[in-house]
This record gives structure tokens, sequence and C-alpha cells, in this order.
């Protein structure tokens, strides 16, 4: 089955700088993508979701990118903030109503 | 907005007993999940269901059993509990009708076994 790696475990920037977060996956026929945001002692919510056919995705503070020949998800967090401090976690879903995610990314943005 | 309810928000069990952990969502969704979440690791898919009195398993079943009584309500039991069950468990639905649908998670139950 579909095999979700994510880098790096944690990760921690200063504020104002850029925090890079990347997923590989095995299963070439993945379809669909997904970012979400876990902030401490909260559930998950959904940050961006990307479809095969777009590889560049702007959102409000961040980018995500999506290369399909690699197989690489990657959420780029441009001038991050305190606020962004959180879990992040990348999804794969190949159409089976299943999603598989990463192991996270536990984000820590320095004042 | 979606709601996702999950109840107890935390529970300590003793080693062999029986947990119960609920799931109620009023999103009209077809599809409901439980996951659970180790310490510093992702998600990992338990259970699922995508129609009342059915479910799947997930990836990591052993040990688990679930229930969908109706569409709004999904259970996850744990018939003997185990050390190696201690996590946080989500509940999730989706209106899943072929890819890319969103997942609304509930707050999570907090489940230590001791």
């Amino acid at each position: 089955g579909e095999q979700v790696e994510q880098r790096p475990p944690h990760l921690s920037v200063r504020e104002g700088d850029s925090a890079f977060i990347t997923c590989t996956y095995t299963d070439p026929n993945s379809y669909y993508f997904f970012w979400y945001k876990q902030e401490p002692g909260a559930s998950l919510q959904l940050l961006m979701k990307v479809f095969s056919s777009t590889e560049i995705n702007e959102g409000q503070g961040f980018t995500v990118l999506l290369n399909k020949k690699d197989k690489r998800l990657s959420l780029n967090l441009t001038a991050a903030h305190p606020g962004d401090s959180a879990a992040y976690f990348c999804a794969v879903d190949n159409a089976g109503a299943k999603l598989t995610f990463g192991g996270g990314t536990r984000l820590t943005v320095r004042p | 907005e979606a709601a996702v309810t999950q109840s107890p928000r935390s529970k300590v069990a003793v080693t062999g007993g029986k947990v119960t952990l609920s799931c109620h969502q009023t999103n009209n969704h077809d599809y409901m999940y439980w996951y659970r979440q180790d310490t510093g690791h992702g998600l990992r898919l338990i259970h699922y269901s995508y129609v009342a009195d059915s479910t799947e398993k997930g990836d990591i079943p052993d040990g688990y059993k679930a229930s969908r009584p109706s569409q709004e309500n999904f259970s996850l039991i744990l018939e003997l509990a185990s050390l190696s069950q201690t996590a946080v468990y989500f509940c999730a639905s989706s209106d899943w009708t072929g890819g890319g649908e969103t997942l609304y998670f509930g707050s999570g139950t907090r489940l230590t076994v001791l």
C-alpha cells in the first residue's frame, strides 16, 4: 500500500524565516494531496488540498508544491510567525476513500 | 459548520478492560473513520465505514472493533485493552464521492491504559 515519509520530524525557525516541509510517497497513481495543521492540544484542520494537475498552489502565507515525477509534496511557509507553530501533516489519497498520513512535522517559530 | 463530536475527551483504562470510544457527526456524511495518533507520530487508520451497519478494516485493525449503528454514530471498541493501545484517537467524517474530499476531525480522545 501507499507509504508516505515526511521530513523533518522537528523544525525550529525564527520569526520571518521560511519553513520547508517535504513528503515523499510511493504510489504513482496518487491523485489528491492534503496538508493538515494541528495546533497544540487541538484536532487537525485542513490547510490545503491539491490535485495532481496543479504543481504550484498558493495559500495565505504558504505555498504547496507537487512534483509528480519525483513523487514529492512540499509545504513552504514563507515569513513564518509564532502562530504558525503547530504540527503539520501531509496526506495522500489515491481515490480509495482512505488517506495515508505522513509522520508529521512539529514546527516551532521563535520570536 | 461541520461538526464531529467525540466522547470521552480522555479516559484511563486498566489492562484487560473494555473501552468504548464514541463519535457523533452532524455533517450528513456517509464515511466515518477512526485513526490513532501516537506521540510524535502521524495518524494510522484503524477502521472506517461508508454505510450504517457496516464497517471496514483499516491499516491497523488488530485489537479493535468498530460499530456503525447509524449514519451519525461510529464507535471504536477495545474488548481487552492493552498498554500498547495508549494513544490519542481521532474520529473523522467525509462525504467521499471519488477522491479529494476533506476529512473533518473530532477533537480527539486521549486514552491511557495502565
